[in-house]
């Protein structure tokens, strides 16, 4: 119940094209959603994040589409690059517990 | 703003010996903060939480006596992995609770540890 399942796994999208990472979770505890980009050898930087009171959140090309009743969200990368690629990982926590389940990592490459 | 700093970024030490990670929040003052373990190609798997002053609290299957951690101050939290094997080989990554007290969590640069 504590799991977040992502997929894919890994992911190659032409340039300018949109990437689409899928995230699904069962606890309902969990409120708090964010997104995290890492590129090799380095740690994860947060690029978007949503609550549950709100279906879509826009932040440039990034957007998260929430479905509540589903336990679903997922990322959108519109206009991909190819400075996109790297591994994206999803993540829930209850509020205040700081106790972020992350996702298992998708590998996004973009193709120049 | 809120950002976390980890030094060394990347360490080699020999089967036996201790090695220190040092896990420091820059511009704010962090009362908690976590680390990580990641293995190659995947996910990020929460060791322990470090609590200013106070104990830490470790995840289960965590041996609290090989990984050692200390946070003496509002800025600084320590890992030290104790008489190291090459199993213990892995990124160890930090991250602190900003300066609002609420999420997101701020994620150091990590440190990669090769035990020889």
């Amino acid at each position: 119940q504590q799991q977040v399942k992502q997929s894919p796994q890994s992911l190659i999208v032409q340039k300018g094209g949109i990437s689409i990472i899928n995230c699904a979770y069962e606890n309902t505890a969990f409120d708090y959603f964010p997104w995290y980009q890492q590129f090799p050898g380095k740690g994860p930087a947060l690029l978007i994040a949503i609550r549950p009171d709100v279906s879509e959140k826009k932040e440039g090309r990034f957007t998260i589409s929430f479905n509540k009743s589903a336990k679903q969200f997922s990322l959108h990368i519109m206009d991909s690059q190819p400075g996109d690629s790297a591994t994206y990982f999803c993540a829930a926590e209850t509020s205040g517990t700081y106790k972020y389940i992350f996702g298992t990592g998708t590998r996004l490459k973009v193709l120049a | 703003g809120a950002v976390v700093s980890q030094h060394p970024s990347r360490v080699i030490c020999k089967s036996g010996t201790s090695v220190k990670i040092e896990c420091r929040s820059l511009d704010f003052q962090a009362t908690t903060m976590f680390w990580y373990r990641q293995f190659p190609k995947q996910s990020l798997m929460l060791m322990a939480t470090s609590n200013e002053g106070s104990k830490a609290t470790y995840e289960q299957g965590v041996e609290k006596d090989k990984f050692l951690i200390n946070h003496a101050s509002l800025t600084l939290s320590t890992l030290t992995v104790t008489s190291a094997h090459p199993e213990d080989s892995s990124f160890y990554i930090c991250s602190a609770v900003g300066p609002s007290g609420d999420s997101p969590l701020h994620f150091g640069n990590g440190t990669r540890l090769t035990v020889t």
